[in-house]
């Protein structure tokens, strides 16, 4: 039974085009992310929700955006797909948030992102 | 500016011997302390943290080892088995800083 489920695992598409990848949990948790992976491998925080309330939102291009339609599921959109977007993007999730001090997070399997 | 940062790219270690990973860290806000460990085409999973007021945590074959004044942490690895090979990333966050900070990550080869 997935915690962290991600769809598509891998997207392959060209350049100014408009995609979206789903991420559900279904640990109950509170607390919500998406995170890049660059070809240098760091992984770096985009966005978090909490409670379907957006409580990180790092300096991404305004291209992507997130929607939390409820707090099990975390989507992000990304318009007018330019080259350096390829790169693996992960969901994640964890109990934590700004009340807690455990920063446990449980990540997806990844969607790897190809802009052609 | 790298706030955390692992030096070594891989590690290569013998089954049986003792498999170290570093991490150093720039921020003095940082009080908690993570290690994830990924295998290739999956996502990183939690393997053991630290908080601040500790200075060793250990959980079966793995410790981790703080040091504040060095602003240093290592996880050690014993004894290191072949299904330890993966990418060990440390992360870094705390009770006054919102986000987690990913170092990035050390290769660890263990070899039969």
């Amino acid at each position: 039974d997935t915690a962290v489920s991600q769809t598509p695992k891998y997207l392959v598409t060209q350049m100014g085009n408009d995609k979206s990848i789903k991420c559900e949990q279904n640990l109950g948790h509170d607390t919500m992310y998406w995170y890049k992976q660059d070809s240098k491998k760091f992984l770096k925080i985009m966005f978090s929700y909490n409670n379907k309330e957006l409580i990180i939102n790092e300096t991404v291009p305004n291209r992507f955006s997130p929607k939390s339609p409820d707090k099990a599921h975390l989507n992000l959109h990304i318009n007018s797909l330019e080259l350096g977007d390829s790169a693996v993007y992960f969901c994640a999730s964890s109990q934590a948030g700004r009340r807690y001090l455990s920063y446990e997070q449980y990540f997806g399997p990844g969607t790897r992102l190809t802009v052609t | 500016d790298q706030q955390v940062k692992q030096n070594s790219p891989s590690l290569s270690v013998q089954e049986g011997r003792i498999s170290i990973l570093n991490c150093d860290y720039t921020n003095s806000m940082f009080d908690y302390f993570l290690w994830y460990k990924k295998y290739p085409a999956e996502g990183p999973t939690f393997l053991i943290s630290i908080s601040s007021i500790k200075d060793k945590n250990e959980d079966g074959r793995f410790t981790v080892f703080l040091n504040k004044s060095a602003k240093h942490l290592s996880l050690h690895i014993v004894p290191s088995q072949p299904g330890d090979s993966a990418v060990y990333f440390c992360a870094a966050s705390g009770t006054s800083y919102d986000k987690v900070i990913f170092g990035p990550g050390t290769s660890l080869s263990v070899i039969p």
